[in-house]
């Protein structure tokens, strides 16, 4: 696609509950991120595949978060049993592989923000 | 460990003045150097990319300088206007890996 898309935009949640998060990259970008941003505070990482796999899943906050990617393209982040302090935007990015001609910006999508009631 | 500073935490100007934001990191081996913008509520809308052979990019009113021995980049906006008030926010990549991201810097430009 054009650029990074996520689903939903906007969830509410009752605490809890299980929430899934998507993220589509954009196609042929191989490294994706997900990165979480509470309420006025900077972005934090959350974990970072390339391809199918995550090198480094160091930045989730607990085992209550996983993530997965399938077919190198699509991402899902589950969190399971939600607290408020969950609560924040979720971001996605995706860049090409460091190393290529071409341009390995990294592209964000607009976040998904999740309320925990 | 990587660190990234953005020097101020916030800025107001009037309209139509050139402005600085500063950017430091503590560690030189980057692959290249970003700068978002980040309106309130909203996602990270990419500004500029410098690689890291690179010395500085421009777009229209906006110039990126990197000093990647010095660990030093900054955003120059020239003629500011309303439109520009919004979170810039600067990020290095160290290798293959993770952004690490700057706590941004809240401009706000006053009509």
């Amino acid at each position: 696609g054009a650029g990074v898309s996520q689903s939903p935009s906007n969830k509410v949640t009752e605490k809890g509950k299980d929430v899934e998060l998507r993220c589509d990259p954009i196609s042929g970008h191989t490294a994706l991120y997900w990165y979480r941003q509470s309420l006025g505070q900077g972005l934090e990482f959350l974990i970072y595949f390339q391809g199918n796999s995550a090198p480094d899943k160091s930045g989730l906050p607990s085992d209550r978060f996983s993530a997965e990617r399938t077919g190198g393209s699509v991402s899902t982040l589950t969190i399971q049993r939600t607290q408020q302090e969950d609560s924040a935007v979720y971001l996605c990015a995706s860049s090409l592989q460091p190393g290529q001609a071409s341009n390995y910006g990294y592209t964000f999508g607009s976040g998904t923000r999740l309320t925990v009631v | 460990k990587q660190e990234v500073t953005q020097i101020p935490a916030a800025l107001s100007v009037p309209e139509g003045e050139n402005l600085v934001l500063n950017c430091s990191f503590t560690d030189s081996a980057i692959y290249n150097l970003q700068w978002f913008r980040q309106d309130p509520g909203k996602g990270l809308t990419s500004l500029l990319l410098i690689q890291s052979s690179q010395r500085e990019q421009t777009s229209g009113r906006l110039n990126a300088s990197l000093d990647k021995s010095s660990g030093r980049s900054t955003l120059y906006i020239a003629a500011s206007q309303p439109g520009d008030s919004a979170t810039y926010l600067c990020a290095v990549t160290p290798g293959a890996q993770k952004l690490v991201f700057g706590q941004g810097t809240r401009l706000t430009i006053n009509p």
